[in-house]
């Protein structure tokens, strides 16, 4: 099976920072990647599909891009409401591992 | 817009099976995959499988092969998962997920 890394597992930055998280397959998955937002207590929501392709509602200071085996996600300024947990995930066959996931917090 | 609504939380005694029901509204419940994760108290997503409602074709992490069932009743477009042979290691939040929307989520606790 295909496994998923993210980097780092957490960090923390001060509101308005950039901030990128990386997640790499252990194998080749084309753009099939997705990435999710879980804040404390919360439902997870869905980011970006297609590797870098916008969920409908999601605010344009988040981006996707890599595909392959390599991937990220920006957060171009970091806003208080961005502290969470995020998780990538693959889906170009089952089974559609997550990564560990990356918590994101305010420095 | 889609919609999964959820059963309410269980607790349950090791050994025993749980079967979580999810409500789908919304959308044509026979046109798209439906997956099960679950997340254990402050840890990571673990998906658990997959379901086409249409064909009723299921595939399941190997993790939980022999102990994981998941179907359906398009009649009323719901899906369910059941989970044999409960243990500590299985209290988590199980959730039921289409094309990026989630259900709400429901805890099952397994105690003695």
């Amino acid at each position: 099976d295909i496994q998923m890394t993210q980097s780092p597992s957490s960090l923390s930055a001060s509101v308005g920072d950039r901030v990128t998280i990386t997640c790499r397959a252990s194998q080749d998955i084309s753009n099939h990647l997705a990435w999710y937002q879980q804040k404390p207590g919360k439902v997870p929501e869905l980011l970006i599909h297609a590797a870098s392709t916008l969920h409908s509602g999601v605010p344009s200071r988040f981006s996707g891009s890599g595909s392959g085996t390599d991937f990220s996600l920006s957060i171009s300024s970091l806003q208080p409401e961005d502290v969470a947990t995020y998780y990538c995930q693959k889906y170009n066959g089952a089974p559609f591992t997550f990564g560990p996931g990356t918590k994101v917090d305010i420095k | 817009q889609v919609q999964l609504v959820q059963s309410g939380a269980e607790v349950k005694r090791p050994g025993a099976s749980v079967k979580v029901s999810c409500k789908a509204s919304g959308y044509t419940f026979t046109s798209y995959d439906l997956n099960w994760v679950r997340q254990a108290t402050g840890q990571g997503l673990e998906w658990m499988g997959w379901m086409n409602p249409n064909s009723g074709n299921t595939g399941y992490a190997q993790k939980f092969q022999g102990r994981v069932t998941m179907t359906r009743d398009t009649s009323i477009s719901t899906a369910y998962m059941e989970l044999t042979s409960l243990r500590s290691e299985d209290t988590a939040v199980y959730y039921c997920e289409v094309r990026g929307t989630w259900g709400q989520g429901t805890l099952i606790s397994v105690s003695s």
